[in-house]
């Protein structure tokens, strides 16, 4: 089977910075996304990652290990308009299909 | 960024009926779309991929004539759910890659179905 874990929920205040993880388990791999979904909203693209490292594009980073088969999102400088969930989606070739995680809903406060 | 439009935005139908979900690429040529399941606090459920002249390929448990997907253009994808029955009820998502153009995957703005 395949299957990707990420946390449920995470709470932090505005300014923060959080990590979110995932870790895979997938027959395939060729890259790792980041998708963020507002509710009742489409998800929309927030990172990709098909090598080791850090790839980073303004206030979000994204991290893998593909030996660990590990990665996370990182948002720093946090704000209330982030709110929602974060979603990691493996890739398992260059096709375009995507296996989403079970997605963290970020709530931050005040 | 690539443009993917889906419509309706919601339907409210009668059990028993069929129900058609219309995806669009409008700013670029899709040969593939993927269509997506999502219950509520859920993750997207990868259902079937659209593949433009050609039969869809459907994930394990994905009934294919409950079903319905035809990719007749470049640009058009649809997902017909037939006899729907309030179980089918869901928000039902389509995507699309404009390849060559890097690993963004552009989403529809979804259709929340709920069958009565």
């Amino acid at each position: 089977g395949q299957s990707l874990e990420q946390p449920s929920e995470v709470t932090a205040v505005e300014g923060a910075i959080v990590q979110i993880n995932c870790t895979y388990q997938t027959s395939g791999f060729y890259g790792l996304s980041w998708y963020q979904q507002h509710d009742g909203g489409a998800p929309t693209f927030l990172s990709y990652n098909a090598l080791d490292g850090l790839e980073e594009t303004g206030r979000f980073s994204s991290f893998l290990s593909r030996s660990d088969s590990y990665g996370y999102l990182l948002l720093q400088e946090l704000q209330m308009k982030d709110s929602a969930s974060y979603f990691c989606a493996v890739s398992k070739d260059q096709g375009g299909k995507l296996i989403f995680g079970q997605g963290t809903e970020l709530s931050v406060k005040p | 960024g690539a443009v993917v439009s889906q419509h309706p935005s919601r339907v409210i139908c009668k059990s028993g009926t069929s129900v058609k979900i219309e995806c669009r690429s409008l700013d670029f040529q899709a040969t593939t779309m993927f269509w997506y399941r999502q219950f509520p606090k859920k993750s997207l459920m990868l259902m079937a991929t659209s593949n433009e002249g050609s039969k869809a390929t459907y994930e394990q448990g994905v009934e294919k004539d409950k079903f319905l997907i035809n990719h007749a253009s470049l640009t058009l994808s649809t997902l017909t759910v037939t006899s729907a029955h309030p179980e089918d009820s869901s928000f039902y998502i389509c995507s699309a890659r404009e390849f060559d153009r890097g690993f963004e995957a552009f989403f529809g703005q979804g259709t929340r179905l709920t069958v009565v």
